[in-house]
């Protein structure tokens, strides 16, 4: 059991360049996310989705694009890097989006991304 | 809206001190609590949780309680370990979106000497 796989671990960009960061998860999760972890501000939310076919903004859209054409993928597609997208990224997954007890959310390893 | 303050760290203890970590929140409704612990290099791993007033989650020694009447969900170990070195982060859920979208603190990392 793999959990949530993201790649890659670490990317360097030049500025205006495009790229995708790829999320998978074979735990058969409805809800998927992404979050950018920055220094001083934890993690803020980017995008999220409740199942195949539904994405939708979090805190931080800007920027970023997803998809979510399965159930297992859910990549993030920076559209024109810019320095500010410096971060650590990680993809987090649970079984669906509700708050019931014992609906964990699991978190990716994280994908290292510096924009230069 | 949503907001979770924790304290700041670095904290630094010896090994078999008593840990607290501060967490209070902001929030509507009534939010689930988190505690997430991240080890160097890693992702973040669920430590604990409570999803409602009173209830304390308990994990590896960790426990944390869920207090409405002061907005508080504080961790603490009454025995901290070398390997117990990590950034921990408090967080909050509450379905205002609908989704189980999680509201972070900024975190705190502690140094366990030996």
């Amino acid at each position: 059991n793999a959990g949530v796989t993201q790649t890659p671990k670490f990317q360097v960009l030049k500025t205006g360049q495009s790229m995708t960061l790829q999320c998978a998860q074979d735990m058969n999760h409805e809800y998927m996310s992404w979050y950018r972890q920055d220094p001083g501000m934890g993690l803020r939310l980017i995008h999220y989705s409740v199942g195949a076919g539904i994405t939708d903004q979090g805190e931080v859209p800007n920027g970023y694009n997803v998809s979510r054409s399965t159930t297992e993928d859910f990549p993030l597609r920076l559209l024109s890097a810019a320095p500010s997208q410096t971060s650590v990224y990680f993809c987090a997954s649970s079984y669906d989006g509700t708050l019931r007890a014992g609906n964990t959310i699991y978190f990716g390893e994280g994908s290292w991304l510096t924009v230069v | 809206g949503n907001s979770v303050t924790q304290m700041e760290g670095p904290v630094t203890l010896s090994e078999e001190a008593f840990l607290t970590i501060n967490c209070t929140y902001t929030a509507t409704g009534y939010p689930s609590l988190f505690w997430y612990v991240q080890y160097p290099g890693e992702g973040l791993q669920l430590l604990l949780k409570a999803t409602k007033a009173d209830d304390k989650g308990s994990n590896k020694g960790f426990e944390a309680t869920y207090r409405k009447e002061t907005t508080s969900f504080h961790l603490e170990k009454g025995s901290v370990q070398v390997s117990d070195s990590a950034v921990y982060f408090c967080a909050l859920t509450n379905g205002q979106t609908g989704a189980n979208n999680l509201f972070f603190g900024t975190g705190t990392r502690l140094t366990v000497i030996p």
